[in-house]
């Protein structure tokens, strides 16, 4: 059974400095792997999309990169700012099964201090 | 474009009634996902529609049940509610079922209470 675990679960920093969230999955086979943002009682605002075939992803101050061997994928915001604070979830589709069953991690909650 | 829309915003139900919750999808989008987030937890999935027909389902009872619409617009109806019900419910919608795995847009979410 698929399971993705997110380290750590809380995360506070300056503002300006860059950072690194993990998610780790137990089945390398997965489809793809997405990051979401989400701040206090709203939805999701996907990042970044990683189909199984790539390595990473790029956009603006964030990149993703994803080792399906290893089971491992990061987050890296760099130059941190205020409005990043947020709840920042990591998700997989496995193979197999219907297309929105994403599996998702906790979340790590980040908070960026002025 | 027109993000995914959910509605009601916020609901508050007692223990044995039903609810209903609505999803309109992203313009384009023909297939639709619902998920229920405890709070502190991420999304579980619930189940998925595509063409009016459920196309998968997570670990979920028979009395959480959806439907879709021709304009592709979907609702979830739980009935005989219970105080672990209660949850923020959100819908995804993307624009196919087919390929390696098409990336999922989320609407706002319910917030759904069970007293």
């Amino acid at each position: 059974k698929q399971e993705v675990t997110q380290i750590p679960a809380a995360l506070s920093v300056p503002e300006g400095e860059n950072l690194v969230l993990n998610c780790s999955f137990t089945d390398s086979a997965i489809y793809n792997l997405q990051w979401f943002r989400q701040d206090p009682g709203k939805g999701l605002t996907s990042l970044l999309l990683i189909q199984s075939s790539q390595r990473e992803q790029t956009s603006g101050r964030l990149n993703a990169s994803l080792d399906k061997s290893s089971g491992r994928s990061t987050l890296y915001i760099a130059a941190s700012q205020p409005g990043d604070s947020a709840t920042y979830l990591c998700a997989v589709r496995p193979p197999g099964g219907s297309q929105g069953n994403l599996i998702f991690g906790k979340g790590t909650k980040l908070s960026v201090k002025p | 474009e027109t993000g995914v829309t959910q509605s009601p915003t916020h609901l508050i139900k007692t223990r044995g009634q039903q609810v209903t919750l609505r999803c309109s999808s992203q313009s384009g989008h023909n297939t639709v996902s619902w998920y229920q987030q405890a709070l502190g937890q991420g999304p579980q999935f619930i189940f998925q529609y595509y063409r009016e027909e459920e196309n998968g389902r997570g670990n979920f009872p028979p009395r959480f049940s959806g439907l879709q619409f021709p304009n592709y617009s979907s609702e979830l109806n739980v009935n005989a509610l219970e105080l672990d019900d209660s949850a923020l419910y959100l819908c995804a919608s993307s624009p196919s079922l087919a390929g390696e795995g098409s990336e999922q847009f989320f609407g706002p979410g319910t917030r759904l209470t069970v007293l």
